[in-house]
């Protein structure tokens, strides 16, 4: 079966630190694999997606980059985290395009000071 | 934009009844409708998933329903009890890498 891993679960930095969140996926090869970031009572916001190795698109311009170094390895980074980059951040997946359910991991909750 | 709206913030109900919870969207419809189940501080789990051409889809104590004449779909939980309580989102998917999600209803059952 396919399993989903995202960490660390918590995090607190400081104002202009950078940032590496990472988001693995086991069980499944070429998945399709998304960063959103949820604020509290707010939607899910995507952030990124990759459809394959090195292949990243991104859909809000902030200070956030993705990166796809693996099939199954999805990694969030900062050069200077902002307050307004707190929330909670989950990394999805789903098989292709013929599959639309999305599969979620437990979840990142960075808080920046 | 495409703008998502989810009935309530929070509803209540009692155990035993049916909860329904409404999501409506403006602009055009999207080929399909997902629902989520959200526990708090945990990652959203798949529940159904609904087309445009369909018009009810049932599983166990859960029916969603899709119309895309009033751009609504609900989400029904029939029975309901304490352990339904979380929030659900609804999902619009557009097909490819376009979906957008809503912000959420927060359902709790009262026993």
């Amino acid at each position: 079966s396919q399993t989903i891993h995202q960490w660390p679960a918590t995090l607190v930095q400081p104002v202009g630190s950078p940032l590496s969140l990472e988001c693995t996926v086991e069980g499944t090869s070429n998945p399709n694999l998304y960063w959103y970031r949820q604020a509290a009572g707010r939607g899910l916001q995507l952030l990124f997606y990759s459809v394959g190795i090195g292949q990243i698109s991104s859909e809000v311009p902030q200070n956030l980059s993705a990166s796809r170094p693996q099939d199954r390895q999805f990694i969030l980074s900062s050069k200077k985290l902002l307050l307004s980059d707190s929330g909670f951040y989950l990394c999805a997946w789903r098989p292709g395009l013929a599959s639309y359910e999305q599969y979620f991991g437990p979840g990142t909750r960075l808080t920046v000071t | 934009s495409q703008k998502i709206e989810q009935n309530s913030e929070a509803l209540n109900i009692q155990e035993g009844k049916t909860a329904t919870l409404t999501c409506n969207y403006t602009n055009y419809s999207p080929a399909y409708l997902q629902w989520y189940r959200q526990d708090p501080g945990r990652g959203p789990v798949f529940l159904l998933l609904i087309r445009e051409n369909e018009k009810e889809k049932r599983k166990e104590r859960l029916k969603v329903t899709f119309d895309t004449t009033l751009k609504q779909s609900l989400f029904h939980i029939t029975a309901s009890q304490p352990a339904d309580s979380a929030t659900y989102l609804c999902a619009l998917d557009y097909g490819g890498q376009n979906f957008v999600f809503g912000p959420g209803t927060r359902l709790s059952v009262l026993p």
